[in-house]
């Protein structure tokens, strides 16, 4: 399973797009990236998942370059209730399970 | 939507109990998974189940079994609960085909304590 690695936090202003840049340097050529949100205490939230360029959903964009080695998740005017844990994943083609590691923890002060 | 529906959000138990932690899923989705969460350590795959009596290890499997014996559920068990089982525990489910199997439903999650 490949490996991921992405910042362990991040601060921010309400207002402000936050991008947070996660390296998978052995991605496997069907493997999809996929990203989560967790709030305090409640169970991980799936945000947005792609392949390859550029996917755009009502939360977030992901942006992958051609090589497909680093993803960047964008959270464009974030505000207080964006103040969560960000986790990239590489979700592998031949496998069902996802390996989560500790993700981001991001800010957002007012 | 997706309901994953944990039985306890909280549980305290003494060393030595069997512990069964249940969970439902309401949306007919193949995939069930049991994971700890633990301050610094993320999320950890305990046991996953493909499919009805089937079941595989995760990466930290040792201490627990798992029961599916009807789609829906999934019990995670602790033959003989120990102090350093003390964590949060997260169900969640998912379809099995490609693409949606990597959109995973949550659960609110168990704390259980174990004393």
């Amino acid at each position: 399973l490949a490996k991921t690695t992405q910042p362990i936090s991040m601060d921010s202003y309400e207002g402000q797009e936050v991008n947070i840049t996660c390296s998978h340097n052995n991605i496997a050529t069907n493997d999809y990236i996929t990203w989560y949100q967790q709030f305090p205490s409640q169970g991980p939230r799936f945000i947005i998942q792609g392949y390859k360029t550029k996917v755009t959903n009502e939360v977030a964009s992901l942006f992958i370059p051609a090589d497909r080695k680093s993803s960047t998740l964008s959270l464009p005017r974030v505000s207080l209730s964006d103040t969560a844990v960000y986790y990239c994943l590489v979700a592998p083609y031949n496998t069902d399970k996802l390996i989560f590691g500790t993700g981001t923890r991001l800010q957002v002060f007012p | 939507d997706v309901k994953v529906t944990q039985s306890s959000r909280y549980l305290v138990k003494r060393t030595g109990e069997k512990v069964f932690l249940e969970c439902v899923q309401d949306m007919d989705h193949e995939n069930m998974f049991w994971y700890r969460q633990d301050p610094g350590l993320g999320l950890r795959l305990i046991y996953f189940s493909y499919d009805v009596k089937m079941k595989e290890k995760g990466d930290i499997p040792e201490g627990y079994s798992v029961s599916r014996e009807k789609k829906e559920r999934f019990s995670l068990i602790l033959e003989s609960a120990s102090t350093n089982q003390t964590s949060m525990y997260l169900c969640a489910s998912s379809l099995r085909a490609q693409g949606a199997k990597n959109i995973q439903y949550f659960g609110a999650g168990t704390r259980l304590s174990v004393l």
